[in-house]
């Protein structure tokens, strides 16, 4: 079935330092992509979101790039903070007849060292 | 705040009970999607409702029912309930059918099966 999964199930990072969080997804017609964030007991997010007709968008100390080739997203955070500190998800809109669905992957947790 | 509202947070049942959980989305949001959030694992898609009408399915149990009222509000319905059901459940909307912009997440309902 549809799935979007991670490479890295946690990323250690120092504080300032720029984070890279990969995924791979496996539905090449998808053309919709988000990347969220969950903090510990909260909902996900909306960090950042890219169409495929695009292979980079930039957002505050924020960056997606996307690689229909191989089929590859990837954030990455510049000069990470400890409140970048959480769970970051790729998902993957997937169209169906009269509707669609994000496809989650199953999560990258990044710790920021201070 | 996301402006999604989801009750209860938090709710302690007993195998083979049934439950109910409620989702406000925000206000003009016509589309409603339920997901599944267990440990250990990523956002798992339920349903989709778009002004009252199912438009998209993932893994929904049998035991597992939806529907979204003209007022838009919706409710998860979950019947004879297993320990594997334990998990975080997530309502979350959009303006749109079919997605062109973020999801706003509520802060989930934590379901406990004892």
């Amino acid at each position: 079935g549809e799935s979007v999964g991670l490479h890295l199930p946690t990323l250690s990072v120092q504080e300032g330092d720029n984070s890279i969080i990969n995924c791979a997804y496996s539905n090449s017609a998808s053309d919709y992509f988000i990347w969220y964030k969950q903090e510990s007991g909260k909902g996900p997010q909306f960090i950042i979101d890219i169409r495929s007709n695009m292979d980079k968008r930039q957002g505050q100390r924020v960056t997606v790039l996307l690689n229909k080739t191989v089929k590859h997203l990837s954030l990455q955070i510049a000069a990470t903070q400890p409140g970048d500190s959480a769970v970051y998800f790729c998902a993957e809109n997937i169209f169906e007849e009269y509707g669609n669905k994000l496809v989650f992957g199953a999560g990258t947790i990044l710790r920021v060292k201070s | 705040d996301s402006g999604v509202t989801q009750t209860p947070k938090h709710l302690i049942t007993a195998t083979g009970q049934r439950v109910t959980l409620r989702c406000s989305p925000r206000s003009g949001d016509l589309s409603v999607y339920w997901y599944q959030q267990s440990l250990d694992q990523g956002l798992q898609f339920l349903i989709q409702y778009y002004n009252g009408e199912e438009r998209a399915k993932g893994n929904i149990l049998e035991r597992f029912s939806a529907q979204q009222f003209p007022d838009l509000h919706s409710e998860l319905n979950l019947s004879s309930l297993e320990l594997g059901d334990s998990a975080l459940y997530f309502c979350a909307s959009s303006s749109s059918g079919a997605l062109v912009g973020e999801l706003f997440f509520g802060e989930g309902s934590r379901l406990t099966v004892l």
